[in-house]
């Protein structure tokens, strides 16, 4: 069963606004959070991380939000551009384990 | 930089074929992973592997089997392919580096059973 629950699936988002991806996990021994980037016919490609000692990451338009008593983190994209457009996976992996975790993907069109 | 190669871009293959998916990182990379990518489902791990000749079952193993003969190279197989196992598999590798560990994916390998 998916470990990282993804939403929402799809995003429309008008060029200048914020875009808003938010994840959930259950397993508390998941300790670093990862966000991918996917353009169409590449592979994922690392966007931003973070681990639970801290509640918010920053770099450059991008924002990592988490919320460990919750059990949640979300990806902010300030200022959307249509480049942005692509498909945005949250990820989860175990302090003991070797793979991560992935939610279901995000499909965002930011349009002009 | 980190290049992970996936040999095939695009796959057609028949029913029942053998079909073997090749995966090259040049990184010196411990560990390397392969995914499978379906839209709607996000990317589900079938196998990894932490050392050579070493593989570990992911979430969606059956039907699929591995090889790591050489640090750089990972290989999937399909033992007999089926229209089931048409998809977009994506290769991944991980040094052993501590809790900050970046995967690195390749372009991946759309794969089409008929």
């Amino acid at each position: 069963q998916q470990q990282v629950k993804q939403s929402p699936q799809s995003l429309i988002v008008q060029k200048g606004g914020i875009s808003i991806i938010n994840c959930a996990y259950e397993n508390t021994a998941f300790d670093y959070f990862p966000w991918y980037q996917q353009f169409p016919g590449k592979g994922p490609a690392l966007l931003i991380a973070i681990r639970p000692d801290v509640s918010e990451k920053k770099e450059g338009r991008f924002t990592i939000s988490f919320n460990k008593s919750a059990k949640q983190f979300s990806l902010h994209i300030m200022d959307s551009q249509p480049g942005d457009s692509a498909t945005y996976f949250c990820a989860a992996r175990p302090n003991s384990g070797y793979a991560l975790n992935f939610g279901k993907g995000t499909s965002l069109l930011v349009t002009p | 930089d980190v290049k992970v190669t996936q040999s095939s871009r695009y796959l057609v293959k028949r029913t029942g074929e053998k079909v073997f998916l090749e995966c090259v990182q040049d990184m010196d990379h411990e560990n390397m992973f392969w995914y499978r990518q379906d839209p709607g489902l996000g990317l589900r791990l079938i196998y990894f592997s932490y050392d050579v000749k070493m593989k570990e079952k992911g979430d969606i193993p059956e039907g699929y089997s591995v090889s790591r003969e050489k640090k750089e190279r990972f290989s999937l197989i399909l033992e007999s392919a089926s229209t089931n196992q048409t998809s977009m598999y994506l290769c991944a590798s991980t040094t052993e580096g501590g809790p900050n560990t970046e995967a690195f994916f390749g372009q991946g390998t759309r794969l089409t059973v008929v």
